[in-house]
């Protein structure tokens, strides 16, 4: 069956810090992977999407970057964390219109 | 472009009531994703429709394409069911999905 890892499930962090949240999926191959955000009280807001490894597009332009380094595996980086980065962020795939998404990283950035 | 709009943004109701939540979207789709998100935050998927009509248990999703609009309802409504839910679609030649701002519904007992 198809499942989709995500952790951590919170993390609070200082500002000026790195962050790495990873995303990982089974039983699928050549999914289209997501990041989305969401700050509190906003609906979601698509931050990378990719179609394939290495291929990654940005929808709006952030303190965040985003790596595919395996088919599989999403990751999300920033190199030093802004006040305004904290929010609960959401990894998701699709495959063949079926859409699976993650539990969430809660971040909070001090 | 390629837009996504849920009503109402909010919704109180008491147990026991037929509630309905609204999508409509602006072209045309692939595919139309409920999806439900607890306090906590996690989104769960709750169906996928690119016609018709589907049901599981207290929940219908309908979706009619000449109109491009697809409703929620759920029947009996019961406190465990507030939370957020979300329509998301997958509009025709494009690669990502697209979100409503979601329907934040409160039953109370």
């Amino acid at each position: 069956s198809q499942t989709i890892h995500q952790w951590p499930a919170t993390l609070v962090q200082p500002v000026g810090s790195p962050l790495s949240l990873e995303c990982t999926v089974e039983g699928t191959s050549n999914p289209n992977l997501y990041w989305y955000r969401q700050a509190a009280g906003r609906g979601l807001q698509l931050l990378f999407y990719s179609v394939g490894i290495g291929q990654i597009s940005s929808e709006v332009p952030q303190n965040l970057s985003a790596s595919r380094p395996q088919d599989r595996q999403f990751i999300l980086s920033s190199k030093k964390l802004l006040l305004s980065d904290s929010g609960f962020y959401l990894c998701a795939f699709e495959r063949n219109t079926e859409a699976f998404f993650g539990q969430g990283t809660r971040l909070t950035v001090v | 472009k390629n837009e996504v709009e849920q009503s109402p943004q909010n919704l109180t109701a008491q147990e026991g009531e037929f509630i309905t939540i609204n999508c409509s979207y602006s072209v045309g789709i692939s595919a139309l994703h409920w999806l439900q998100q607890h306090p906590g935050g996690g989104i769960v998927s709750l169906f996928m429709l690119s016609s018709g009509k589907k049901k599981h248990g207290r929940l219908i999703a309908t979706i009619n394409i000449q109109e491009k609009h697809s409703s929620l309802h759920i029947t009996a409504s019961h406190p465990r069911d507030s939370a957020v839910y979300i329509c998301a679609v997958h509009f025709q030649g494009a690669q990502k999905l697209v979100f409503g701002q979601g329907t934040r519904l409160t039953i109370n007992p």
